[in-house]
């Protein structure tokens, strides 16, 4: 079975601070993805990354960066985290091969509060 | 771009037949799925269509018309953890590997 795992599943920060959420995932993906996930409005994506050191924006980067130093770990970062930040942060990753390409496995979530 | 429509809440009783309706717009299309994701939980991966018609697994199906761009997914014989929202998602032709979600259906399932 496929695995991702996110290092917290709470997580309190304050304003202005520097915050990295990390994720791992054991199946060998080239892909892997990181969406926030607010109420009445889905998941949307953040960033995107197909292989080992690219990334791609999505549909809301504004605020945030990433990191893809292994296949395995792809981080979120958030330089100076805001209020408007806190949310529910999901990993999610995914190969082109197998029976359905592009299926995505997520991570439990990681819920962050900024005060 | 795309957007994906589907309704916000839907409630059925338990036992029952539900059909969770998704309509899209997209520039490219490779397909359509469904995601079910519990209270508190991760959106797990339910069924796919990317040609026409019924797919079956369980009590669970799901439809596709690519002419009206639409989709279905049908939930039978509803039991008490069925309970959740369940989001359709349509591959992204600007990058062949992303999905884009629509805003998910809660639904709950009443005895």
């Amino acid at each position: 079975d496929v695995k991702v795992t996110q290092s917290s599943r709470y997580l309190v920060k304050r304003t202005g601070e520097k915050v990295f959420l990390e994720c791992v995932q054991d199946m060998d993906h080239e892909n892997m993805f990181w969406y926030r996930q607010d109420p009445g409005l889905g998941l949307r994506l953040i960033y995107f990354s197909y292989d080992v050191k690219m990334k791609e924006k999505g549909d809301i980067p504004e605020g945030y960066s990433v990191s893809r130093e292994k296949k395995e770990r792809f981080s979120l970062i958030l330089e100076s985290a805001s209020t408007n930040q806190t949310s529910m942060y999901l990993c999610a990753s995914s190969t082109r091969q197998g029976p359905i390409p592009d299926t995505q496995y997520f991570g439990p979530g990681t819920r962050l509060t900024v005060l | 771009g795309q957007s994906l429509e589907q309704p916000s809440e839907v409630t059925a009783v338990e036992g029952a037949i539900v059909q969770i309706n998704c309509t899209y717009q997209t520039s490219g299309f490779y397909g359509l799925s469904w995601y079910q994701q519990h209270d508190g939980g991760a959106p797990t991966f339910l069924s796919y269509n990317a040609l026409d018609g019924l797919e079956e697994t369980g009590r669970f199906s799901s439809f596709l018309s690519r002419s009206d761009s639409y989709g279905y997914l049908l939930l039978q014989e509803l039991q008490m953890k069925d309970s959740a929202s369940y989001f359709c998602a349509v591959r992204d032709q600007t990058g062949a590997n992303n999905l884009f979600f629509g805003t998910g259906t809660r639904l709950t399932v009443i005895p």
